[in-house]
C-alpha cells in the first residue's frame, strides 16, 4: 500500500496570488500519478495523470511536474481566481495502474 | 453520458442492518473501485475490481463486501452496519488514464 502524503494540508492565497501543493509517495513500483481537482458537494474530477519522470502537463493556469526518483510532484496554480477554491487530490497508482491510492489532498480557498 | 450512476445519494441505518450501495457505469472500464471519505482523511480506498470476476481490497476493507459479475455492476455490500461506517461512499470506474466518479452516496448509522 502506498503512504502518500499531500503538504500544506490547506492554504488560503488571495485573487492573483500563485501557488503550489506537494505530493510525495514511494518511488517503488511507481506506476502513474493522477491529479483531481474535488469542490464542495461534487465528484472529484481528473486534472492529469503523469507516468514518466520528469512530465510535466498544463491545463489553463494550472500545471504539473512529476518525479519518480524522489517521489515527488508538484502542483502549480498560478494567477489563483475565487473558483479555484477546492480540494486537490494526488494519487499514486502502483505497477499495472490498479490500486490507486489517494492522498488527504490540499484544501485552497482563494480569496477575492 | 450516465457515466457512473450510484444508488442511493442518502441512506440512514440502524446498527446492524445490511445493505447493498449500488454502482453501474457505462464506459466499458475495467477497472472499478469504492472509496470512502471522511472530513481530514481524503479518499481511502474500500475494495477494488480489475475486472468481472476479479475484486481484491484496498486500505480499509473490514466490513464490507464486494463482486463483480458484470463489467457494468460493481456494488458494495455492508454487512452489519456500524456507526464507524458513517461517511460518504465514492464509486469509480477507469483508473490508468483518469477515473469517472460517481456522484456519492451519503451515509449515516445510527
Amino acid at each position: 500500500i502506498l503512504n502518500v502524503e499531500q503538504s500544506p494540508q490547506s492554504l488560503h492565497v488571495q485573487e492573483g496570488d500563485s501557488t503550489n501543493f506537494t505530493c510525495s509517495f514511494p518511488s517503488s513500483n511507481f506506476y502513474a500519478l493522477h491529479w483531481y481537482r474535488w469542490e464542495t458537494a461534487k465528484s472529484p474530477e481528473a486534472l492529469f495523470v503523469m507516468t514518466l519522470n520528469g512530465d510535466e502537463k498544463k491545463k489553463g493556469r494550472i500545471s504539473a511536474t512529476l518525479n519518480t526518483k524522489e517521489g515527488y510532484s508538484y502542483l502549480y496554480i498560478k494567477g489563483s481566481q475565487p473558483e479555484d477554491s477546492a480540494t486537490y487530490l494526488c494519487a499514486p497508482a502502483n505497477t499495472g495502474g490498479f490500486k490507486t491510492i489517494f492522498g488527504a489532498g490540499t484544501r485552497l480557498f482563494v480569496k477575492a | 453520458n450516465a457515466g457512473v450512476t450510484q444508488t442511493p445519494k442518502f441512506q440512514v441505518l440502524k446498527t446492524g442492518q445490511s445493505m447493498t450501495l449500488q454502482c453501474a457505469q457505462d464506459m466499458n472500464h475495467e477497472y472499478m473501485s469504492w472509496y470512502r471519505q471522511d472530513p481530514g482523511m481524503g479518499l481511502r480506498l474500500i475494495h477494488y475490481s480489475v475486472g468481472a470476476g476479479i475484486t481484491d481490497q484496498g486500505e480499509v476493507p473490514n466490513g464490507y463486501n464486494v463482486s463483480r459479475s458484470t463489467t457494468e455492476d460493481f456494488p458494495l455490500r455492508l454487512l452489519s452496519a456500524a456507526p464507524s461506517q458513517t461517511s460518504v461512499y465514492f464509486c469509480a470506474a477507469g483508473g490508468h488514464t483518469e477515473a469517472f466518479f460517481g456522484q456519492g452516496t451519503r451515509l449515516t448509522v445510527v
